[in-house]
């Protein structure tokens, strides 16, 4: 069974750093480009971030690009992605998803909250 | 970037209905677009991948049809498990993008 599990998020001040963790399990993790994914409190859904199986492709939205940086483990089976310079527009459920054909699984979701 | 217009933006309906959900993109994305239903408090669920192919394990009352700009999502007969969002997705380019979704409620 494919599992994503989400974690490190938490409450952090404007303009701080905080790094998610994703563990991926069911699945060869190697094989697989992976993505982070947020939603706003009772908002749409926004792409957030993508790395490529082996790290080669790394693409940005364009409010994150600069802030955030995605990285993986291969040996690990884990995703990352480090914030800084947090703003209050990235307080978000923050969703790690793996990519074949879009998005085909998620996990829960870890909550930041960017607030003073 | 490549906008998603989804409408209606809420839709009522009844049990056994058949309805239909519309996703429209803002240029050429080929057949790359895919449905997600998601429910209050969980992560979105993968229905529809590439226009018209079911995910494993999602039931067939559930279809996809579409190309190029115009694109839709009929369920054919609703249950009461389908009450929920649904957002469309591309993925022709980057970035990635959602539509703002729809949502489907009970008449």
């Amino acid at each position: 069974e494919v599992q994503l599990v989400e974690s490190g998020g938490g409450l952090v001040q404007p303009g701080r750093s905080l790094k998610l963790s994703c563990v991926a399990s069911g699945f060869t993790f190697s094989n697989y480009g992976m993505n982070w994914i947020r939603q706003a409190p009772g908002k749409g859904l926004e792409w957030v971030a993508y790395i490529s199986s082996g790290s080669s492709y790394i693409y940005y939205a364009e409010t994150v690009k600069g802030r955030f940086t995605i990285s993986r483990d291969n040996a690990k089976n884990t995703l990352y992605l480090q914030m800084t310079s947090l703003r209050s527009e990235d307080t978000a459920l923050y969703y790690c998803a793996r990519h074949n054909s879009g998005f085909d699984y998620w996990g829960q979701g870890v909550m930041v909250t960017v607030s003073s | 970037d490549i906008q998603m217009t989804q409408s209606p933006s809420v839709l009522s309906a009844s049990v056994g209905d058949r309805v239909t959900l519309n996703c429209k993109a803002s240029q050429n994305i080929n057949k790359y677009l895919n449905w997600y239903q998601q429910k209050l408090g969980e992560a979105p669920k993968l229905l529809i991948y590439n226009t018209n192919n079911l995910q494993t394990g999602i039931p067939s009352r559930f279809s996809g049809s579409g190309s190029g700009t115009d694109f839709t999502l009929t369920i054919s007969s609703l249950q009461p498990e389908d009450f929920a969002t649904y957002f469309c997705f591309q993925h022709n380019s980057w970035p990635l993008t959602f539509g703002s979704g729809t949502k489907l409620e009970i008449k």
